[in-house]
């Protein structure tokens, strides 16, 4: 069974600082890797999708990479905000129809 | 619509009593989800639908959970005789067609509590 786990389970930065999120997947065996946004009281927000075919993807201040072989994924935000504070959420497709497998979050505190 | 639409967004019942949850997927989405997220949990699958058919239900924790989706749009997730582990927000997802190339929209969820 696929196992997601994300290090650390909370993070606090001052703002400006870039933020490096980990994310590990017992079965390398997935047709994709994502990353949402999840803000309090609110549903997820899609970030990056990553295919199992791919190194990583960017979008803006985000760049997420995949290493398949080492069961990784690292989500990147530069120069961090403070309206980047948020939980932020990994999941492995594990189905090809689309069963996500996530991790349990990262909160991530961004001070002024 | 734009987004994926739950109701109610809040539902606090006594335990025993039944509860319908709503989710109205985007428009065109033929692939709909549901998850669980339990205090200090992760997101925990529970169904999916491809149009009116759901091909694995294999989340559902127990045969008090049903769900079923009409037309190809809207779904209702119904929790019968609510027991106190059941509170938990749950959230709906869509998905233009099912598999790797497209990504999720989520619904904000319906936060149940069950007292």
């Amino acid at each position: 069974k696929q196992e997601v786990t994300q290090i650390p389970a909370a993070l606090s930065v001052p703002e400006g600082e870039n933020l490096v999120l980990n994310c590990s997947f017992t079965d390398s065996a997935i047709y994709n890797l994502q990353w949402f946004r999840q803000d309090p009281g609110k549903g997820l927000t899609s970030l990056l999708l990553i295919q199992s075919s791919q190194r990583e993807q960017t979008s803006g201040r985000l760049n997420a990479s995949l290493d398949k072989s080492s069961g990784r994924s690292t989500l990147y935000i530069a120069a961090s905000q403070p309206g980047d504070s948020a939980t932020y959420l990994c999941a492995a497709l594990t189905d090809s129809w689309g069963k996500l497998q996530f991790g349990a979050g990262t909160q991530v505190v961004v001070t002024p | 619509g734009a987004g994926v639409s739950q109701s109610p967004s809040n539902k606090v019942t006594e335990k025993g009593k039944d509860v319908e949850l709503r989710c109205d997927p985007i428009s065109g989405h033929t692939a709909l989800y549901w998850y669980r997220q339990s205090l200090g949990q992760g997101l925990e699958f529970l169904i999916y639908f491809q149009g009116n058919s759901a091909p694995d239900k294999s989340g559902l924790p127990s045969d008090r959970f049903s769900a079923e989706r009409t037309g190809g749009s809207v779904s209702t997730l119904t929790i019968q005789r609510t027991q106190q582990e059941d509170s938990a927000v749950y959230l709906c997802a869509s998905s233009l067609a099912p598999g790797m190339n497209y990504g999720y929209t989520f619904g904000s969820g319906t936060r149940l509590t069950v007292v």
